[in-house]
């Protein structure tokens, strides 16, 4: 149980272009999802956090403008990185909480998803 | 401003022994420590926690120190195997101004234990 997937694993766009990921929590229901980004070798740095019904909260220096989320359901939360440019080429990796867990703290991450802008 | 750091980015240890992990922070707010398990290609899973208020929690092989005066959390895997190498994250969570939490990561170690 307690499966997080992601679409696409990976891919590649052009400069401009915006591209969406999902994220589905599989087999449980998700109150809330977190995007973060990780460029090699660094760690896990947290995007924003995202629940259902309502606003993504964006950490410092995300440009809420350019990834835009929605989690419009218990079981799915969307980025579109909008009008991407090679910078924003990175490892993006989503995570969802299990409304039901016991354990607060607990949450389940997806395989990420690779994205490469030329 | 790296608030978790793991200061050593890989770390070799021979099957049966044991292996430790450091993970060091700044912000004395943070009130639950995490530690993640990475294998390739797939997203990390939640290992093993510990509450500020607790200096050791135990599971299994697993056992996480933690040392707050000295602001330092420890991984122990006993005794190690090879299906343990992979990357390990250490993780703080501490509260944000509008009551929800947020998960600050360390940049990981990579551990391979040698067969």
């Amino acid at each position: 149980g307690a499966v997080v997937s992601q679409h696409p694993s990976w891919v590649i766009c052009k400069s401009g272009t915006s591209v969406k990921i999902e994220c589905r929590s599989l087999d449980f229901q998700a109150t809330t999802m977190f995007w973060y980004r990780q460029f090699p070798k660094q760690s896990l740095m947290l995007m924003a956090t995202s629940n259902e019904g309502s606003k993504a909260t964006y950490e410092q220096g995300v440009e809420k403008d350019k990834f835009l989320i929605n989690h419009a359901s218990l079981t799915l939360s969307t980025l579109t990185v909008t009008s991407a440019h090679p910078e924003d080429s990175s490892f993006y990796i989503c995570s969802a909480r299990d409304k039901a867990a016991k354990f607060l703290h607990e949450q389940f991450f997806g395989p990420g998803t690779r994205l490469t802008v030329l | 401003d790296q608030q978790v750091k793991q200061n050593s980015p890989s770390l070799s240890v021979q099957e049966g022994r044991i292996s430790i992990l450091n993970c060091d922070y700044t912000n004395s707010m943070f009130d639950y420590f995490l530690w993640y398990k990475k294998y390739p290609a797939e997203g990390p899973t939640f290992l093993i926690s510990i509450s500020s208020i607790k200096d050791k929690n135990e599971d299994g092989r697993f056992t996480v120190f933690l040392n707050k005066s000295a602001k330092h959390l420890s991984l122990h895997i006993v005794p190690s195997q090879p299906g343990d190498s992979a990357v390990y994250f250490c993780a703080a969570s501490g509260v944000t101004t509008s009551g929800t939490y947020k998960y600050i990561f360390g940049t990981g170690t990579r551990l391979k234990v040698l067969a």
